[in-house]
Parts: structure tokens; sequence; C-alpha cells
């Protein structure tokens, strides 16, 4: 499956402790994005990457969120200190810069339930 | 502000009936608007786009169409058939991120 990749598809935690997400993107796509989705709702946009540099980061993410991209490839998300309310699916996609540098395309996301 | 309005939230049709879901977006500035089909425990999937300079686009039996002066767009699917049942989400680019409407469930009866 040469797509966009995530790894945990499901994570279950408790309040309190600390969460980390990967996704990897399609090879030759150097633009990397966070959603996130509630139930009933569509994507809601969290922060974006041009190679490793991250180039914008929604109001939705507090500081107890960090995302990285280190050397332009895979990228990690975490959450500390998690709150029912982080409680969602958390969607990566990518894009590559360029002429079809709008199209974005999904990974199967990570289920987090904090309970 | 940024913000994305889709009507309606839930559409059932007859299988090969038309289905028809609207889309409002508040930026003059975004140039780029892409549907998304999402099955339950699945991820997001383009079905179809469309760019500012284009007024209405095709691909069998999805066409999307826009109008940039009334800020709408919407996405037709004819002949609707049992594997189109799914959520479909329209999304209006800001610069680089995407702002999503809040999805159309549509079911498909056979």
């Amino acid at each position: 499956d040469t797509g966009v990749s995530q790894n945990p598809r499901h994570k279950i935690t408790k309040r309190g402790q600390n969460v980390t997400f990967r996704c990897d993107p399609i090879s030759e796509h150097n633009r990397l994005y966070w959603y996130r989705q509630t139930l009933g709702q569509g994507p809601e946009f969290l922060t974006y990457f041009q190679n490793e540099a991250q180039l914008e980061k929604s109001r939705l993410l507090s500081d107890r969120f960090s995302a990285e991209r280190p050397k332009g490839s895979f990228s990690t998300l975490e959450i500390q200190r998690t709150e029912q309310g982080d409680s969602a699916m958390y969607l990566c996609a990518s894009s590559l810069d360029g002429g079809r540098s709008y199209e974005q395309y999904f990974g199967p996301g990570t289920r987090l339930t904090v309970t | 502000g940024e913000n994305v309005e889709q009507h309606p939230s839930t559409l059932s049709v007859q299988e090969g009936d038309s289905a028809v879901i609207k889309c409002t977006y508040s930026d003059s500035a975004s140039n780029y608007f892409p549907w998304y089909k999402q099955e339950l425990g699945k991820r997001p999937q383009l079905i179809i786009d469309i760019r500012s300079n284009v007024g209405e686009k095709k691909d069998q039996r999805i066409a999307v169409t826009l109008n940039k002066t009334a800020k709408h767009f919407s996405l037709h699917i004819t002949e609707t058939q049992p594997e189109d049942s799914a959520v479909y989400f329209c999304a209006a680019s800001y610069w680089v991120k995407l702002v999503f409407g809040a999805g159309t469930i549509l079911r498909v009866k056979s």
C-alpha cells in the first residue's frame, strides 16, 4: 500500500496520560497535514508541514499538542496530559507541492479514546 | 472568517435517482474545492475537485459546479447506486489548509 499510513489505528488512554501518533505520508509528498475529526463533523485543520518546517498551527492546537516532522518524512503528533475532550479521530494527509499541490490524500486515522 | 456550510445533513434517494449536495463558503480568496467520500470507519477519499477558474467538472456519474460570485458549489451524483451510500464532505481551501463542511449522509435505497 503506497498511500498515507498511520499508527496506531486505535489508542485508549486514561486522562492525564501522554500519547503519540505517527503518520507516514506518500513518499514523494513534501506537505503533511494533521486534522481532527469528531463524530458527525468534518475534519478540522490542526497544523501542516512543508518538508520539516511547521508553517501553520490552528488555534485548536493547544500547548498540550506538539507535532514534529524531523527529517521531512514521517510526522508525529503528541498530546500531553490528555483530556476527555481530546477523544477524536486524528487524521493525517499529504500532498505534493507543485502542479497538483491542492490534492490532499488522507490516511486511515488514529482513533483516540480518553477514559 | 473561515466557514463552509453544507446542506442537507442527510439525503435519502431511490436507486437510480440523482442526488445533489450544496455548499457555501465565506472567503472569496478560496480557489480550490474538493469533495470527499467517507465510508464508515474508513478514510476520507477524494472523489472530485474543482478549481476557481472552472465552472463545472464531470467524471462519469459525478459532477461538481462552482459559482464564485455566489460562493456556492455543488456535487451532483446521477444514477445513484447502493455503493454510493456514505458521508460526503465538501471543503474549501484557505491558503494551504482545507476547511470542511459538516457532511451529508447519503442513503441510496434499493
